[in-house]
């Protein structure tokens, strides 16, 4: 079975600027979760989603969004970039969320902001 | 509040030597504890889970964790470690406020370093 794929895996973006990223879940997997790794902060969660609904949301600013596909593919949006939202921004998959299932992450987004 | 303590930012093992990293965690209720491996510009990768059970846990790679509930600790160990083990790892808690679902917390991170 293919993983958990990432597009772009590096993307460079100027301060105000909004960037979209992409998350293809590993096939039959619903749940689709982003984190946000940064060398201050680590490994902090954004949101999940699950057929197409967002089910968990962490402590970001509105600034942060995503969505989901009915094919389960995810996306997140950030606007308005600020230097800070430079980071590793991970997906990952499981069967259906519900505890017990462990999450297969991807090789995540680099986003540098200037 | 919910947390997850890596104490170590990084151990340092001989090859063949037994590794331990440490991690403790605090959450309400019955916990459901990850470890987690990052090597260097790669995403994370999936070592074991406690969910019930046996409180010895075996995973991937030959490693293993222990989980004690009166110490609120989940330390990952490997009997004989190898240099291609030197890594990022991350121990995670799922939050008690996740309805059930993904969402984790996880630890600093140690850094594993494994010397020939």
């Amino acid at each position: 079975k293919a993983g958990v794929t990432q597009t772009p895996r590096y993307l460079i973006k100027t301060r105000g600027q909004q960037v979209t990223l992409s998350c293809s879940p590993i096939s039959g997997h619903r749940s689709v979760s982003w984190y946000q790794q940064t060398p201050g902060q680590g490994l902090q969660f954004l949101f999940e989603y699950f057929s197409e609904t967002q089910r968990n949301k962490g402590n970001f600013p509105g600034r942060f969004s995503g969505r989901q596909f009915s094919n389960s593919r995810s996306e997140m949006n950030v606007s308005t970039l600020e230097l800070g939202d430079s980071a590793l921004y991970l997906c990952a998959s499981s069967p259906t969320g519900k505890e017990g299932y462990e999450q297969y992450f991807g090789p995540g987004t680099r986003l540098t902001v200037t | 509040a919910q947390s997850v303590a890596q104490p170590e930012d990084q151990v340092n093992v001989a090859e063949g030597n037994p590794l331990t990293v440490k991690c403790t965690y605090s959450v309400s209720g019955n916990p459901y504890l990850f470890w987690y491996v990052q090597y260097p510009n790669r995403g994370l990768q999936f070592l074991l889970k406690y969910i019930t059970g046996d409180n010895l846990v075996k995973g991937s790679y030959g490693f293993e964790a222990e989980f004690n509930k009166s110490q609120t600790s989940f330390h990952l160990k490997k009997p004989s470690a190898l240099v291609s083990d030197s890594a990022l790892y991350f121990c995670a808690v799922r939050a008690t406020d996740s309805g059930g679902y993904n969402k984790l917390i996880f630890g600093a991170g140690t850094r594993l370093a494994v010397h020939p």
